[in-house]
């Protein structure tokens, strides 16, 4: 069945530094894909989505291509804040469902 | 516009009693879901609604009942519960299911079953 695998966490980073968190899909036809962010004791937002392959989605600092040939998503941002401390969930849509990862976990120390 | 809200916020159960957790939106979004959050696990779909009247399983559908009488409320029953259904709920909608539409999440209830 659909499923997304996301890398394992929790991820600590320095202010400044460069993030990267993997994701990797495996669905039938053509899902959309999406990055979500869950703050402490909150709700998940959308933080940025893609819809066909080589789709760039980008909010906020933080980018994702949809890459169809290695079936990913990777989240990137080029320099993190204290601020971007949060879990991270990829997500694919496929018909009537979302299929949400397991989430990775980011702290960003000052 | 308050989104999506849930209550209660909190709740704590024993073995075999049964409970309603309550979802409203007020955006007018066809798409309504309910999902639970284990650690480790991420969300898991437990049942969606494309409109009112139409509802269907996902993927964790057993110990749970749902009905969409209206647009704007997708409450999830808890028949009687189990310690294995201690959890983090969180409903979502979206305005439809066709396209990308994103989905708005809940800020959740926390529920323990002793």
């Amino acid at each position: 069945g659909d499923s997304v695998t996301q890398m394992e966490g929790p991820v600590t980073l320095s202010e400044e530094a460069f993030l990267t968190i993997n994701c990797t899909y495996t669905a039938t036809g053509y899902p959309s894909l999406f990055w979500y962010v869950q703050y402490p004791g909150e709700g998940l937002q959308l933080l940025l989505k893609a819809t066909k392959a080589d789709d760039k989605g980008s909010n906020k600092g933080f980018e994702a291509t949809y890459r169809k040939e290695t079936t990913s998503f990777h989240l990137e941002k080029g320099s993190v804040q204290v601020s971007d401390s949060a879990v991270y969930f990829c997500a694919l849509k496929t018909g009537n469902q979302f299929y949400f990862g397991t989430g990775t976990s980011l702290t960003v120390i000052p | 516009n308050a989104g999506v809200t849930q209550t209660p916020k909190f709740q704590v159960l024993k073995t075999g009693q049964s409970m309603t957790l309550q979802c409203a939106q007020d955006m007018n979004h066809e798409y309504m879901s309910w999902y639970r959050q284990d650690p480790g696990m991420g969300l898991r779909l437990i049942h969606y609604s494309v409109g009112a009247g139409i509802t269907d399983q996902g993927e964790v559908p057993n110990g749970y009942n749902v009905s969409r009488s209206t647009t704007e409320d997708f409450p999830l029953r808890l028949l009687s519960a189990a310690p294995s259904q201690t959890s983090v709920y969180f409903c979502a909608s979206s305005y439809s299911t066709v396209g990308t539409y994103e989905q708005y999440f809940g800020p959740g209830t926390r529920l323990t079953v002793t």
